[in-house]
């Protein structure tokens, strides 16, 4: 069974401070990684996806994460957040089975 | 449509009443999901649906739980005898196909439902 652990659960940053996020899961096969983001009274957004080729992937609104096999890791970073990047960020795998295994979330508070 | 609608938006109801929420998939996507998203909990998979099939069922967390899906298109959820712990958003996702490499799962905004 595939399981994604998100190790923090609140980040508190100030403006133009760097993020990173982590993300670990775990099964053995082929995975496709995942992160979306959740902004106060929206819905889930895709931020991000990995599935083959370049490991470093970037996504939206100048995000980027890093799939390291050896690490079963797939962290989340951005260089200098924004007051609205302010949300509830979700690590997600699916393995080509179709369902998506989320982790529980980071809840990310940037201070102005 | 244009994403994944939900209906309804935010829905009361007393304990013990039986409740029903609906989802309205993209256009022309055949994978349907259906899952939980409750305080401190992140989101935990209910249910997936292949056209009108339902390949894997093993979130529903109890029989009060179903769902159905007619027409390769909408989906209900149905929740019986509603307890208090059923508090939660409930989000429903499509995607073009299933278990394919590369497929990216769309979430509607979710129905808020709250037990009192």
């Amino acid at each position: 069974a595939q399981s994604v652990s998100q190790h923090n659960h609140h980040v508190i940053l100030s403006e133009a401070a760097s993020l990173e996020l982590g993300c670990n899961y775990s099964y053995g096969g082929t995975v496709n990684l995942f992160w979306y983001v959740q902004y106060p009274g929206q819905h889930l957004q895709l931020l991000l996806k990995y599935f083959s080729g370049d490991p470093l992937v970037k996504g939206i609104k100048g995000f980027e994460a890093e799939f390291i096999k050896s690490k079963f890791s797939f962290n989340l970073r951005k260089p200098s957040v924004q007051w609205s990047d302010t949300a509830e960020y979700f690590c997600a795998v699916n393995s080509g089975y179709s369902t998506l295994t989320f982790g529980k979330g980071t809840m990310l508070l940037v201070s102005p | 449509g244009a994403g994944v609608s939900q209906s309804p938006s935010n829905k009361v109801t007393e304990k013990g009443k039986d409740v029903e929420l609906r989802c309205d998939p993209i256009s022309g996507h055949t994978a349907l999901y259906w899952y939980r998203q409750s305080l401190g909990q992140g989101l935990e998979f209910l249910i997936y649906f292949q056209g009108n099939s339902a390949p894997d069922k093993s979130g529903l967390p109890s029989d009060r739980f179903s769902a159905e899906r007619t027409g390769g298109s909408v989906s209900t959820l149905t929740i019986q005898r509603t307890q208090q712990e059923d508090s939660a958003v409930y989000l429903c996702a499509s995607s073009l196909v299933s278990g394919a490499t590369g497929n990216t799962i769309y979430f509607g905004e979710g129905s808020w439902l709250t037990v009192v």
